[in-house]
């Protein structure tokens, strides 16, 4: 199957730093990326899709100067969340998509700010 | 709207034991529907879909079968391991370049 990698897999940080977190599609290129984020025992929020080439587009109540998307090639897509509060520490984990109708999902980003 | 309700965790089974997870969902049109699982700490994995009614899904020894007369997908297995210890999501997507839509997860536990 299709490989989705996110780098890093966990980060640490102090409150008021921004944290980048990098979504690569291995083996295909991705139209379409998505970002959801998971709050413990709980299933995935949406946060938003990205589209190589253009803005992404944001679900309701995700504030997009606080979570920077960027998706500048067809296998790279970037998470940036900015001056980082410790309710902004989830798992966050992005998918991609082929032309096909499958999400490939990668392993997640463990995101803690102190 | 689109929506996924799935049967309410934790489950939790012996070794062997019949697995039956319930989805059911509400969309418009014809939807593909998808059963991943998440391991624990790790990202989701697809484990089966179907994209059209009567289709059978089936890995590893599961299966689920898209029901349109029940609007239905529910993952079954004949003989659960300890392994297959996780938390399952049913999920549906509208054809075009729309997200997945997302049940709240059922977690299962396997025990010896």
């Amino acid at each position: 199957g299709a490989v989705v990698s996110q780098h890093p897999s966990r980060v640490i940080c102090k409150s008021g730093t921004s944290v980048k977190i990098e979504c690569r599609s291995l083996d295909f290129q991705a139209t379409t990326m998505f970002w959801y984020r998971q709050f413990p025992k709980q299933s995935l929020m949406l946060m938003a899709t990205s589209n190589e080439g253009s803005k992404a587009t944001y679900e309701q109540g995700v504030e997009k100067d606080k979570f920077l998307i960027n998706h500048a090639s067809l296998t790279l897509s970037t998470l940036t969340v900015t001056s980082a509060h410790p309710e902004d520490s989830s798992f966050y984990i992005c998918s991609a998509r082929r032309s096909t109708d499958t999400q490939y999902f990668g392993p997640g980003t463990r995101l803690t700010v102190l | 709207g689109n929506s996924v309700t799935q049967m309410e965790g934790p489950v939790t089974l012996s070794e062997e034991a019949f697995l039956t997870i319930n989805c059911t969902y509400t969309a418009t049109g014809y939807p593909s529907l998808f059963w991943y699982v998440q391991y624990p700490g790790e990202g989701l994995q697809l484990l089966l879909k179907a994209t059209k009614a009567d289709d059978k899904g089936s890995n590893k020894g599961f299966e689920a079968t898209y029901r349109k007369e029940t609007t239905s997908f529910h993952l079954e297995k004949g003989s659960v391991q300890v392994s297959d210890s996780a938390v399952y999501f049913c999920a549906l997507m509208n054809s075009g370049n729309t997200p997945l839509v997302f049940g709240k997860g059922t977690r299962l536990s396997v025990i010896a």
